[in-house]
């Protein structure tokens, strides 16, 4: 049963528009949430992260919303640009449990010119 | 260069045949992992080494064995590949001295396997 769940798997939007991607945990033991932005033929690279003590982190571009009680977090791009095309992984992970990384199955996002 | 190298970075084999993946660093991160990643189903934890005499299992480690030679160096082995081991194979570093919370990890390039 996974633990992180990105329950859509792709998408589109055009350039200079928002893209929302979501993500839902289940183990209320997770303390520390991560982004991760993958290209093809390479590995996936750290975004952005939130700890459980926030609801909000921004870097730029991307910002990462935590609701705890719905056990839920979102990444926004704004305003999304043709290199944010990629595969985004959402992972989280427990303190109490050694720090290790549990993955949401991804989301494809394509950003059109 | 690359923080994080991974070799072969594909590779085709047979059913039955040993086949090990290597993974160097020149981070001088002390945690290493190694994670399998299949369409939709994300990343998941093979097996992890928090320094050179750690060695640990993760999330579906059945069909795996590792090998921590030295800080820099981790190796993923198939003892006896089978077709349902064909992924992508991902070898990451994390350095544990960032305060406390998750380590960021740093992930190689990738070694696509595929087991006839």
């Amino acid at each position: 049963d996974q633990q992180v769940k990105q329950n859509s798997p792709s998408l589109s939007v055009q350039e200079g528009r928002i893209s929302i991607l979501n993500c839902d945990y289940t183990n209320s033991m997770f303390d520390y949430f991560l982004w991760y932005k993958k290209y093809p033929a390479e590995g996936p690279t750290f975004l952005i992260s939130i700890s459980s003590i926030k609801d909000k982190n921004e870097d730029g571009r991307f910002t990462v919303f935590l609701n705890k009680s719905a056990k839920h977090l979102s990444l926004h791009i704004v305003p999304s640009q043709p290199g944010d095309s990629a595969v985004y992984f959402c992972a989280a992970s427990a303190k109490a449990a050694g720090n290790k990384l549990t993955f949401g199955g991804g989301t494809r996002v394509l950003v059109k010119p | 260069d690359a923080d994080v190298t991974q070799t072969p970075r594909n590779r085709i084999t047979k059913t039955g045949k040993r086949i090990m993946l290597e993974c160097s660093q020149t981070k001088g991160h002390d945690r290493m992992y190694w994670y399998r990643q299949d369409p939709g189903l994300g990343l998941r934890l093979i097996y992890y080494s928090f320094d050179v005499k750690d060695i640990n299992k993760g999330e579906i480690s059945d069909g795996y064995s590792v090998s921590r030679q030295a800080q820099a160096k981790f190796s993923l082995s198939l003892e006896s590949a089978i077709p349902n081991q064909t992924a992508l194979y991902f070898c990451a570093t994390s350095d544990d001295r960032q305060g406390g919370y998750t380590d960021t990890q740093y992930f190689g390039p990738g070694t696509r396997l595929t087991v006839l």
